[in-house]
C-alpha cells in the first residue's frame, strides 16, 4: 500500500546508545518531516526537509540528527540517547513544503530509553 | 512560536449526539488550517485543509468552518457514532514552513 512505512516500531536503548529510526514514502513527496509525540503534548517537530538535499530544524532539534538520503528516504539518528527522548516519534511526507498540502504520517516509532 | 489552541481537551458523548470543537490561531499572517484525525494505534489522518476566511469543507457527518479574522475554526460531527472516537487535531502554519499542532480534542462516543 502506498504510504509512509517507518522502521522499526518499537525500540527500547540504553542511555548513550545510539540509533537510526527510518522512514520512506513512495508517493513521490518532495517534503518530509519528523514529529515527536509526548503526553499532554502536541506533535513538535523536530526536524523536516522541505526537498531532496535540504534540511532544517523544527522546534525540537536538540539531540537529534537527520539525513534527507534521497527523494523517499528521510532519517532522524540519535547520536546518545537520553530518557527525555523516550517518546512516540511519526514520521510524515506531503507534496510540497507550502501550507496547501495534507500530511501523509507513518505508523509511529515508540521508543524507550532506559 | 505559533500557538494553536484546541478545547476541550476531552469530551465524552453519547451515540446520536451532534458535536462540535474549537481551534484558535493567530490570525495574523494566516496561511492555512488543517484538520486531523487520529484514532488510537493508528497514525493521523488528514481531514480538511482550508484557505480562505468563511471556507466550510464537509466529509460525511464531520464537517468544519474557518475564521481567519477572529483566528478559529470549528469542526462539526453530526450524529456521533462509536467509530468517530478519536483524537482530533488541528494545524496551521504561517508560511511557507511546516505545520503547528495543537494538542488535540479527545472525543469518546459513548454507545
Amino acid at each position: 500500500n502506498a504510504g509512509v512505512t517507518q522502521t522499526p516500531k518499537f525500540q527500547v536503548l540504553k542511555t548513550g546508545q545510539s540509533m537510526t529510526l527510518q522512514c520512506a514514502q513512495d508517493m513521490n513527496h518532495n517534503s518530509m518531516y519528523w514529529y515527536r509525540q509526548d503526553p499532554g503534548m502536541g506533535l513538535r517537530l523536530i526536524y523536516y526537509s522541505a526537498s531532496e538535499g535540504t534540511t532544517d530544524k523544527g522546534e525540537v532539534p536538540n539531540g537529534y540528527n537527520v539525513s534527507r538520503l534521497n527523494k523517499r528516504e528521510f532519517s532522524l539518528r540519535l547520536e546518545s540517547a537520553a530518557p527525555s527522548q523516550t517518546s512516540v516519534y511519526f514520521c510524515a511526507s506531503s507534496e510540497a513544503g507550502g501550507p496547501y498540502y495534507g500530511y501523509t504520517f507513518g505508523s509511529g516509532t515508540r521508543l524507550t530509553v532506559v | 512560536i505559533l500557538n494553536v489552541e484546541q478545547s476541550p481537551q476531552s469530551l465524552h458523548v453519547q451515540e446520536g449526539d451532534s458535536t462540535n470543537f474549537t481551534c484558535s490561531f493567530p490570525s495574523s499572517n494566516f496561511y492555512a488550517l488543517h484538520w486531523y484525525r487520529w484514532e488510537t494505534a493508528k497514525s493521523p489522518e488528514a481531514l480538511f485543509v482550508m484557505t480562505l476566511n468563511g471556507d466550510e469543507k464537509k466529509k460525511g457527518r464531520i464537517s468544519a468552518t474557518l475564521n481567519t479574522k477572529e483566528g478559529y475554526s470549528y469542526l462539526y460531527i453530526k450524529g456521533s457514532q462509536p467509530e468517530d472516537s478519536a483524537t482530533y487535531l488541528c494545524a496551521s502554519t504561517r508560511g511557507n514552513t511546516p505545520l503547528v499542532f495543537g494538542k488535540g480534542t479527545r472525543l469518546s462516543v459513548i454507545a
